[in-house]
């Protein structure tokens, strides 16, 4: 596509439920990044796809996070037992490989009640 | 512990006039440097950046300066425009390794208000 795709662009969820979150890259960029933006918070870092190397979830912040790329394309990032604290907006970005590239989608912003 | 600071959450700036929006970061590994221009309920988009080897890039409007021995790093607008009111983040990048990603660390953002 033209550029990176979220969906959905904002989800209300209860507490305790699953969300799933997905992520079309721009085709053709093999580098998928998630961050996410807390309340008054800077972009931070959760998982890095590259290719078919294995992702680095060094920045995942607990073991309810979970993300997979199919294909090499499409991601979804999935909350198990959402917190109030998972509350924020959650930005996907895709990039061919260099720092430059990176173009980040529009984002998700999940709210938990 | 945050790696790249900006200390100003807002800045107000008359039309025409210059907005320096300041970042400051604390691992020296850092090699390349961005700034990222955010609108409400949109993405961030690539501003302008500078490598470290380099002490000031240009851009039109836009320049960024690095100080390195200072750890500091700032964006000049000049002249400012009512369209250029948007959060502002600084962002910073170790070299790459040959493992691992191209990892950028974020500040928390600036929000630029431009007053005609």
């Amino acid at each position: 596509g033209a550029g990176v795709s979220q969906s959905p662009s904002n989800k209300v969820t209860e507490k305790g439920k699953d969300v799933e979150l997905r992520c079309d890259p721009i085709s053709g960029h093999t580098a998928l990044y998630w961050y996410r933006q807390s309340l008054g918070q800077g972009l931070e870092f959760l998982i890095y796809f590259q290719g078919n190397s294995a992702p680095d979830k060094s920045g995942l912040p607990s073991d309810r996070f979970s993300a997979e790329r199919t294909g090499g394309s499409v991601s979804t990032l999935t909350i198990q037992r959402t917190q109030q604290e998972d509350s924020a907006v959650y930005l996907c970005a895709s990039s061919p490989r260099t720092v430059l590239g990176y173009t980040f989608g529009s984002g998700t912003r999940l709210t938990v009640v | 512990d945050q790696q790249v600071k900006q200390n100003s959450p807002s800045l107000s700036v008359q039309e025409g006039r210059i907005s320096i929006l300041n970042c400051d970061y604390t691992n020296s590994m850092f090699d390349y440097f961005l700034w990222y221009k955010k609108y409400p309920a949109e993405g961030p988009t690539f501003l302008i950046s500078i490598s470290s080897i380099k002490d000031k890039n240009e851009d039109g409007r836009f320049t960024v300066f690095l100080n390195k021995s200072a750890k500091h790093l700032s964006l000049h607008i000049v002249p400012s425009q009512p369209g250029d009111s948007a959060v502002y983040f600084c962002a910073a990048s170790v070299p790459y390794s040959g493992a691992g990603s191209y990892q950028l660390t974020f500040g928390k953002g600036t929000k630029l208000s431009v007053i005609p």
